[in-house]
């Protein structure tokens, strides 16, 4: 079964607007993360964002919150003042770990920002 | 100097070629892993090392031959790949156990493979 389901393979925003890129996740833990990760067409995996499952506030991190609901299972990323630079892959990720840590990785979304 | 740094970043390798993909993290962590990244599909855990013991492999095919001698290297040996192995071969880590799973991986920048 598919751990973390990313459903929009493509999204456009417009340059300086809000986008909310949408991950929803599947688990029986009680604990576990949640990441986003950003790849520009270069190929490196830049970690933006983490909550963690006890966490009760939102995370965030300059231009990136993580709107995290627990119930729905889902831990979507929203940036805000959209720059061109933001274009790129992002990926929603969930780790869960005993002996080590298993990281899930969603197929990401494919974000356009638009001058 | 990088956290984890990957050798080389690009490569192209005939099918009877033998070759090896050097990952070395300079971060401190026990958990080291081998990702698959091919064009519009998801990231493929391959292999996880953890304290340079092999904890996972995700029934990756054995002309894809992992080896880590210590916490702080990982490689990975190819030998006679077909061309539906060209991808994205990217390297992480992390810091191990349960109560590190508040950590994220650290990625390399990736080995792009070409299989002619």
């Amino acid at each position: 079964a598919q751990k973390i389901t990313q459903t929009q393979p493509g999204m456009f925003v417009q340059e300086k607007e809000a986008v909310t890129l949408d991950c929803t996740y599947d688990t029986s833990d009680q604990s576990y993360g949640l990441f986003w990760y950003k790849q520009p067409s270069s190929g490196e995996m830049i970690f933006l964002i983490y909550q963690g499952s006890y966490d009760e506030q939102n995370a965030t991190e300059g231009r990136y919150s993580l709107n995290f609901q627990k119930a729905r299972k889902s831990a979507n990323l929203v940036i805000s003042a959209s720059q061109l630079g933001d274009s790129a892959m992002y990926f929603c990720a969930m780790s869960q770990g005993y002996n080590f840590n298993k990281f899930y990785f969603g197929s990401g979304t494919k974000l356009n920002v638009k001058p | 100097e990088t956290g984890v740094t990957q050798t080389p970043r690009h490569l192209v390798m005939g099918m009877t070629n033998k070759k090896s993909l050097k990952c070395e993290q300079h971060l401190g962590h026990n958990a080291m892993y081998w990702y698959k990244q091919s064009a519009k599909k998801p990231l493929e855990l391959m292999f996880v090392y953890s304290l340079e013991e092999r904890v996972e492999n995700n029934s990756v095919p054995s002309r894809f031959s992992p080896e880590c001698p210590n916490s702080s290297h990982l490689f990975l040996h190819l030998h006679t790949l077909q061309p539906e192995d060209s991808a994205l071969y990217l390297c992480a880590s992390s810091p191990n156990g349960e109560s590190n799973y508040n950590s994220p991986l650290h990625f390399g920048n990736g080995t792009r493979l070409t299989v002619t």
